[in-house]
Formats: C-alpha cells, structure tokens, sequence
C-alpha cells in the first residue's frame, strides 16, 4: 500500500532554533499534504494544508510566519518550526491523500517528535 | 461541521477479555470515510481500517472488528481476546471524502491490558 514517511522521527533542538520536519510520499505523488499536531494526551489537530506549488492554507489560530510550509515537489512537504520554544515541543503528523486532488485515500506518516528544550 | 466523540477515555481490561471501543459521530456530508487508527506508546500512528459511508457492511480482520451503524451514526472497534501489545491510543476519525484531509479526529481513548 501507499507509503508516507516522515523524518526525523525524534528531534530535540534548543529554544531560539529552527527545526525542519519533511513529509514524503513513496510510491505515490501527492498534490495535497496536511499537518497535523498532537499534544500531550490529546487529539490530533489540523494545522494546515499543504498545497504543491502554492501557499499553504492554515487553520485559524496557526501562525504562519511560527510554522512554515514548503511543498516543493508533489512528493515532499516540509514544515519548518522557526524560533522554536518548549510550547512548540509536540508530536507533528503529516498526511497525504494518494490518487491526486482532495478527495483519495489517506495516509498518515509515522509522527516527528520535536521537543525544544 | 464535523465532530467524532469517543467518550471512554481510559478503558483497563485483563488480558483476554473483548473490549469495544465506542465512537460516535456527526457529519452534513453524505459521503464520507471513518477511520481507526492505534498510537502505541512509542507515538507512530498506526492505520487499521478505513470504512467509506456506502459500505456498512461489519469487517473482522483476526481479533479485531468493527461494527458501523449508520443509523445511529457509530463506528464502534471490537478486540477480542486481547493481549499486552494491544495496550495503547485508539483514535477514531471522519473525513468528508470529497476533502479527504479534513479530517477529525476523536480525543483517542488509551486502552491498558494488564496481564
């Protein structure tokens, strides 16, 4: 089955820092990535929309300028946490939806756990 | 709007007994997808199944099955005879399927099996 990586899977950074967290799909090309963000023994929330070769889309209450999203190729998505601080430490998930547009079968990737210290 | 209610958050049962894990939800779209994902404790999320609206047929794969009800808008997930390594998150999801990634997730319940 389709297949979406992420990586790193752990990061540990230092306040002030900036952290890249890549998404890729496979074996398949994805026009359309999400992330996610879970914190501690809590849902998984929607943070934004990656959109290939266009501006992400956010969910209200994400800062775009805090957390930048990158969709360069139609199979990576990169999500960059710039300055980060330890209310940014959490578990990011992206997913991506296999067979193009907006409406295929969706995979999700491992998770990336970033904690800045 | 979209919502997904898992209200048992904690659920300790021994290993062997059947435990269910209830979801309920609540969607305008006419078509759409429910998921049930695991989280063991080391954080990956892990899929199990993927259920389109059309299709309520019940799906048992091993010791794990589910029962979708469309008139009373649950996908509940039964485990039967679990063990140890069932132990984690169990997060129940909607999404439209005409915006696939708009998807909403319950708030997880943390299932512990003890031996």
């Amino acid at each position: 089955g389709a297949v979406v990586s992420q990586h790193p899977s752990r990061v540990i950074c230092k306040s002030g820092t900036s952290v890249k967290i890549e998404c890729r799909s496979l074996d398949f090309q994805a026009t359309t990535m999400f992330w996610y963000r879970q914190f501690p023994k809590k849902s998984l929330m929607l943070m934004a929309t990656s959109n290939e070769g266009s501006k992400a889309t956010y969910e209200q209450g994400v800062e775009k300028d805090k957390f930048l999203i990158n969709h360069a190729s139609l199979t990576l998505s990169t999500l960059t946490v710039t300055s980060a601080h330890p209310e940014d430490s959490s578990f990011y998930i992206c997913s991506a939806i296999a067979g193009g547009g907006t409406a295929g079968e969706l995979f999700f990737g491992e998770g990336s756990r970033l904690t800045v210290l | 709007a979209q919502k997904v209610t898992q209200a048992q958050t904690e659920i300790s049962v021994v290993e062997k007994e059947d435990v269910t894990l209830d979801c309920v939800y609540e969607t305008r779209d006419t078509t759409y997808y429910l998921f049930w994902y695991k989280q063991p404790p080391s954080g990956e999320l892990v899929f199990l199944i993927r259920r389109n609206s059309f299709d309520e047929q019940n799906e048992i794969s091993g010791r794990y099955s589910w029962n979708f009800q469309k008139s009373t808008s649950s996908f509940n997930f039964t485990i039967t005879a679990s063990q140890v390594v069932d132990s984690a998150v169990y997060f129940c999801a909607l999404s439209p399927r005409l915006r696939a990634g708009k998807s909403t997730f319950g708030d997880g319940t943390t299932l512990t099996v003890k031996p």
